[in-house]
């Protein structure tokens, strides 16, 4: 069974500060993908980013970053210099890296951006 | 716009009552998926389907059903519906794409469809 657990319910932060993310995950395949979906205040899902289970180089993306460490079963996600736009609900989500496999999500980390 | 459809945006209608969702997938994806989203539950899969046949099932309620038809789109029928059935509905597709290609596994949802239940 695969399980992903984002700790995180809520954090605020004020705008400008960096912010992590935690995403930790349960899986019996060796191989498989992991990702961060966001969800703002308009409520679709928009991706962000996928890794795979090969690739543990850290990802960085304007001010967005993601440290993939398989020994400790985590994907955490960093925004830098935080924006009132960051404010969402980030989920953090788990498949099987063959068959075009569903999703698993956590609960999502709710993150609010202060002014 | 995902280029996934979504059809009603919102839906208000009372117990016992049943309903239709309705989604069109992105151009060329044949995979499509339900998603609930409500409160207490967080994020659950209900069903996917691939190319018109159920692939995988998760906690989708025997009130519920859905299917894919030839045109790939998909309905979610929801009947007998309780107070508890309010949520958003996500649908998402798919592209058919080999493992580690850009596109595999990654989902591209819809708005979503917000069903209340009174």
């Amino acid at each position: 069974a695969q399980k992903v657990t984002q700790a995180q319910t809520e954090i605020s932060v004020v705008e400008k500060e960096d912010v992590t993310l935690d995403c930790v995950y349960e899986t019996r395949d060796t191989t498989y993908y992991l990702f961060w979906y966001k969800q703002p205040p308009s409520g679709e899902l928009v991706f962000l980013i996928r890794r795979n289970s090969f690739d543990e180089q850290n990802e960085i993306s304007g001010r967005y970053s993601w440290n993939f460490q398989k020994s400790t079963s985590s994907f955490n996600f960093t925004i830098t210099a935080s924006q009132v736009v960051d404010s969402a609900v980030y989920f953090c989500a788990l498949s099987a890296l063959f068959g075009n496999e569903k999703l698993t999500f956590g609960t999502g980390t709710r993150l609010t951006i202060i002014p | 716009d995902s280029g996934v459809t979504q059809t009603p945006k919102h839906l208000i209608t009372a117990t016992g009552q049943r309903v239709t969702l309705r989604c069109s997938p992105r151009s060329g994806d044949l995979s499509v998926y339900w998603y609930q989203q409500s409160l207490d539950q967080g994020l659950q899969f209900l069903i996917q389907y691939y190319n018109g046949e159920e692939r995988a099932k998760g906690n989708i309620l025997e009130r519920f059903s859905a299917q894919q038809f030839p045109d790939l789109h998909s309905e979610l029928n929801l009947s007998s519906l309780e107070l508890g059935d309010s949520a958003l509905y996500f649908c998402a597709s798919s592209s058919l794409a080999g493992a580690l290609s850009s596109g595999a596994n990654v989902l591209t949802f819809g708005a979503g469809s917000r069903l209340t239940v009174l």
